[in-house]
């Protein structure tokens, strides 16, 4: 079992609709990120969160320590928004900067 | 714009030959990490720089190195090439100060063996 989890692996979904992205973990963790991949490779980071909630135009990720468990939101959803998002988790039983990540979400957004 | 580069974009090369890949990090980002991510898969962690020294490592075998320098770039060599290495390799740096977790990723370099 993977120590990160995300559902769905693909979503497909109509311009304007709300995205929940989510994202579970085994570990414990000192932060989390979610990441945003285009298709060529490079990956931009959104957030990083260690507890509550955080916004940032569109996008809003959460996160529940307890439950181990973290979502990303989108709404207003537009064709750009088409990527892979990739959840990462920070161990906290590691002594430096190792991020473990999860196999991505490949979300398409049709016009 | 997270001003981290990495060099090649592409490269091929054949089972069996080395390969240097580069990264250039932002002034002042002392730690980098590499991370080798396969086609459908999520990145997966090589190794991590601190102040030019190893403090980390993944699954990976010792023909994967590395080199981190004091002008902030760093180095990924891979020895004897196998064809399971064929991926997308991604570098990270952070900025100190940030309790370590901003992490500014480069584009990364697409490594095909054939």
């Amino acid at each position: 079992k993977n120590e990160v989890e995300q559902s769905p692996q693909n979503l497909t979904a109509q311009e304007g609709e709300f995205i929940t992205i989510n994202c579970s973990y085994s570990v414990g963790i000192s932060a989390l990120h979610w990441l945003q991949q285009h298709p060529g490779g490079g990956i931009v980071s959104l957030f990083m969160l260690s507890s509550g909630k955080k916004k940032h135009g569109r996008l809003i990720a959460t996160i529940n320590i307890q439950e181990k468990h973290s979502s990303l939101h989108i709404t207003a959803s537009h064709p750009r928004d088409s990527a892979v998002y990739i959840c990462a988790v920070r161990p906290t039983n590691f002594g430096n900067e190792k991020l473990t990540f999860g196999t991505g979400t490949r979300l398409t957004i049709i016009p | 714009e997270t001003g981290v580069t990495q060099s090649p974009t592409h490269l091929i090369k054949t089972r069996g030959q080395q390969v240097t890949l580069r990264c250039s990090s932002q002034s002042g980002h002392n730690t980098v990490s590499w991370y080798q991510q396969a086609l459908g898969q999520g990145p997966q962690f090589i190794f991590q720089y601190y102040r030019e020294e190893e403090n980390g490592r993944g699954n990976f075998p010792p023909r994967f190195s590395g080199l981190q320098f004091p002008n902030y770039s760093s180095e990924l060599n891979v020895n004897a090439l196998e064809l399971d290495d064929s991926a997308l390799y991604l570098c990270a740096s952070t900025r100190p100060g940030t309790g370590g977790n901003e992490q500014y990723f480069g584009p990364g370099t697409r490594l095909t063996v054939t």
